[in-house]
């Protein structure tokens, strides 16, 4: 049982560069969560899919996209990557519900912007 | 939005010491986890615990909604238990949008 898989595991992209980041899941779970990791800043929730075919903002949702591909993936996309958006990305899932949201972690994506 | 302090910040102890996390948040939550990030940057889900007590071998925690906060504590502490402890709240009525505290980081020494 993998969990939640994510890749690329490292990236280097040059400014104004595109890039998607994979993240598939094998737990059946409805929800599924896209967060960035700073330095000294904790996880900041960046997108969510509360089910497939929902999609919805989290904190810092500026200058990504997001997919439901369905049930199992959830993609992150950069369009044209700035400085900034250097961080560790982290995709999660959960069974959701109305209170119950225990969240399983990927290992991350540990992104430069250059 | 709804804020969650953790503290403290950083943490230093000798192995086999025993220590006290706390996470204050701002309103009612429906959701509290606490994770582990390892020095690796994998995170674990240590409990959900939106009230009371649980206990995992080492490890336990208490929520006390009411008073808005929740302790995690260590007895016994070993190297493996380094890295950083999250907090991470889901607010009443948003059970969808996760906030995270920004961490202790515990090192534990031999």
């Amino acid at each position: 049982n993998a969990g939640v898989t994510q890749t690329p595991k490292f990236q280097v992209l040059k400014t104004g560069q595109s890039m998607t980041l994979q993240c598939a899941q094998d737990m059946n779970h409805n929800s599924m969560y896209w967060y960035r990791q700073d330095p000294g800043m904790g996880l900041r929730l960046i997108y969510y899919s509360a089910s497939e075919g929902t999609t919805d903002k989290g904190e810092v949702p500026n200058g990504y996209n997001v997919s439901r591909l369905n049930k199992r993936e959830f993609s992150l996309r950069l369009e044209s990557a700035a400085p900034s958006q250097t961080s560790v990305y982290f995709c999660a899932s959960s069974e959701a519900g109305l209170a119950k949201n225990i969240q399983y972690f990927g290992a991350g994506t540990r992104l430069s912007v250059l | 939005g709804i804020q969650v302090e953790q503290s403290p910040p950083d943490l230093i102890l000798q192995e086999g010491a025993n220590s006290t996390l706390r996470c204050n948040f701002s309103d009612s939550v429906n959701n509290l986890q606490w994770f582990h990030q390892n020095p690796w940057g994998q995170l674990i889900n240590l409990f959900y615990i939106p009230s009371g007590t649980k206990q995992n071998g080492r490890l336990s925690a208490t929520t006390v909604a009411t008073e808005r906060y929740s302790l995690l504590y260590i007895s016994s502490s070993q190297t493996t238990d380094s890295g950083v402890y999250f907090c991470a709240v889901t607010p009443s009525g948003g059970y969808q949008k996760v906030t995270f505290g920004i961490g202790t980081k515990l090192q534990v020494i031999p």
